[in-house]
This record gives structure tokens, sequence and C-alpha cells, in this order.
């Protein structure tokens, strides 16, 4: 089973500044098979890429992904309030696992 | 548009079991997988199996394994996840959630106190 660590656990930036999220997994990836959500209080996950670098449907260009082996990365350019979230990176596979999230706060 | 939509919240006691189901809409039924992901209060996502409504074959995630069961009807395209011998640690949000991630239900909190 891969498991995958994310850093840093919070991240505090200010409107318009650049968020770089990491994620390594214990072992190589296969077939690129990590996706990124996000998750506002209260609310379910949503997925935001897969693939490690496909952004899903309707989701902004602002959000990018990328990495292979086993360090991977999200990238939100340009921050705004409504990326206050916490975020997590998924191996999907015939299991899945998840990291444990990063946090980040907008100044 | 796919939609899954979960059953009500339930407070149920230790060692007690609990049944929770997501009924799908916009789609197949059979053509993909549903996943089972629970969230403790403050805490990450934790996977924990998925079923096949096709073939009702399922996979568990090991620590699940004596205490989940995966079933589905395909008749009401509904999907249920029971687990057992309920312990206060296993209060948390249950999601069920589609093959690729893209759509998940609206959880169902499950609180176990005595």
């Amino acid at each position: 089973e891969i498991v995958l660590t994310q850093s840093p656990g919070t991240l505090s930036l200010s409107p318009g500044e650049r968020a770089t999220l990491s994620c390594r997994a214990s072992q190589s990836v296969r077939n690129n098979y990590l996706a990124w959500y996000q998750q506002r209080p209260g609310q379910a996950p949503r997925l935001l890429i897969n693939g490690t670098s496909s952004r899903a449907s309707g989701i902004p260009d602002r959000f990018s992904g990328s990495g292979s082996g086993t360090d991977f990365t999200l990238t939100i350019s340009r921050l705004g309030p409504e990326d206050a979230a916490v975020y997590y990176c998924q191996h999907y596979d015939t299991l899945w696992t998840f990291g444990q999230g990063t946090k980040v706060e907008i100044k | 548009q796919t939609q899954l939509v979960q059953s009500g919240a339930e407070v149920m006691k230790p060692g007690a079991s609990v049944k929770v189901s997501c009924k799908a809409s916009g789609y197949t039924f059979t053509d993909y997988y549903i996943h089972w992901v629970r969230q403790a209060p403050g805490q990450g996502l934790e996977w924990m199996g998925w079923i096949n409504p096709r073939t009702d074959d399922t996979k568990s995630a090991q620590k699940f394994q004596d205490r989940v069961t995966m079933t589905s009807d395909t008749i009401t395209s509904t999907a249920y996840l029971q687990v057992s011998r309920l312990r206060s640690d296993d209060t948390a949000v249950y999601y069920c959630v589609d093959n690729w991630g893209n759509y998940w239900g609206q959880g169902t909190l499950v609180t176990v106190s005595s």
C-alpha cells in the first residue's frame, strides 16, 4: 500500500500569491494515478486534478498539477479567498489512499 | 446529471451495526464502482473500500475487512455500507463516491455514543 505524505501542514498566504503544495509517495506511482481534491469547511471534497495533471471539469486553470514517480505538486496561482480549504492528494488504483491534507489559509 | 444521495444521520450505541445507503442516478449504475470514504471529526479522508455493482465483487481496506459489508441493489441503483461492532472512533461522516472521484454523496454522519 502506498503511503502519501503531504507538506506543509498549513500554508498561510495573501490573496494573489502562489501556493505550492507537495505530496510524496512511499513508492513510485504507476500510470500517474495521482489526484488532488479541495475540501471547504462543511462540504464534501471536490476533485480538482486527476492523472497527475488533468484538470477536472469546471476547474479553473489557476489550478495545476505536476510530478512523477514519488513527488507530486499542486500549484494554485493567484490565490483568492475562495481557495481557503484543505487539499488532499490521493493515489487511486485497486485501492485508494489519501494524504493527510494541507490547509491553505488566506491572510 | 450524476447524483449520489445518501441516507440521513444516525446515532448508534457501541457494539451495534449501522447501514448507510447511497442512491445513484443519472448514469447506468452497473457501469462504475462505488467507493466508500469516511472522515472523522476534524480529521482527514479515509478510504474504506469499493463495490462493483455489476458483479457484487468488493474490496475493503485491510483495517475494515472484518467489520464492513458492502452490497448493492441494481433494481433501485442503491449501494449500501454496513459497519458492525461499532466503536466510538467510528464516529464520522461517511461518503459514497463514484469510481473517478468526480461525484460524492452529501455524506452521512454516524455518531456512536452510549
